[in-house]
């Protein structure tokens, strides 16, 4: 079963604030973050491994709870480069190594 | 360094023929994996290789698709006999290791198109 992202869809003023969150049934063992611009392919961002841990990438950060099994994505003064899909992708301790990844959240940052 | 090589870029099939879908891994990354996406749709995991072994492909139909990664030369995605419904761009990804410390590189994908 896929991880749930919400919102579906954001849009943004240059210079704004965001958050997309991913949450699972599952016990994760990781969750990757990535984003998409329309007809390339994903970019890896970030990698959440312990619980409560924070990384950053330029002024996108995230956060992981292993116990509430749900990992957030940070978008802070935001610029117009930010704009695509973001997909979270976890790692659950019963499948294995591969990536489940949620459907996808919209962003779109405008001047 | 090169990053993941995926050719064609397109592809159009007919009904009925055969599509391979190529993939060269980042140098020294021995583990591939392909995912499907749908437009407007998230990314479908379909298999995942290593070097000559097929580690996990429960994602793939059972039908009509298969894939390999020999010693020698890239990743292939087979798929015989396509459908409308096939359909759709082919990512693969390449990391050096597995498990949550190993980031995935994505090629530029494949997209497929059936008529």
């Amino acid at each position: 079963q896929q991880p749930v992202q919400s919102p579906q869809a954001v849009i943004l003023r240059e210079g704004e604030d965001a958050v997309i969150n991913c949450s699972s049934s599952k016990a994760l063992y990781s969750v990757h973050w990535y984003r998409q611009k329309h007809g390339e392919a994903p970019v890896f961002l970030m990698i959440l491994l312990k619980g409560g841990e924070q990384k950053g990438h330029e002024k996108i950060s995230a956060s992981f709870n292993e116990k509430k099994q749900q990992s957030s994505l940070y978008l802070t003064a935001s610029q117009l480069s930010y704009s695509g899909t973001y997909f979270c992708g976890t790692e659950d301790k019963a499948a294995g190594n591969k990536l489940t990844f949620g459907g996808g959240t919209r962003v779109l940052v405008k001047p | 360094n090169a990053g993941v090589m995926q050719n064609p870029r397109h592809l159009v099939r007919r009904r009925g023929q055969e599509a391979r879908l190529r993939c060269s891994p980042m140098k020294g990354h021995s583990h591939v994996y392909w995912y499907r996406q749908l437009p407007e749709e998230g990314l479908k995991f379909m298999v995942y290789l290593q070097k000559e072994n097929i580690i996990d492909e429960s994602g793939m139909p059972k039908e009509r698709f298969s894939a390999e990664f020999p010693k020698e030369g890239p990743s292939i995605l087979r798929i015989q006999q396509v459908v409308r419904g096939d359909s759709a761009a082919y990512f693969c990804a390449s990391s050096q290791g597995t498990g949550g410390l190993s980031e995935q590189y994505f090629g530029p994908g494949t997209r497929l198109t059936v008529t």
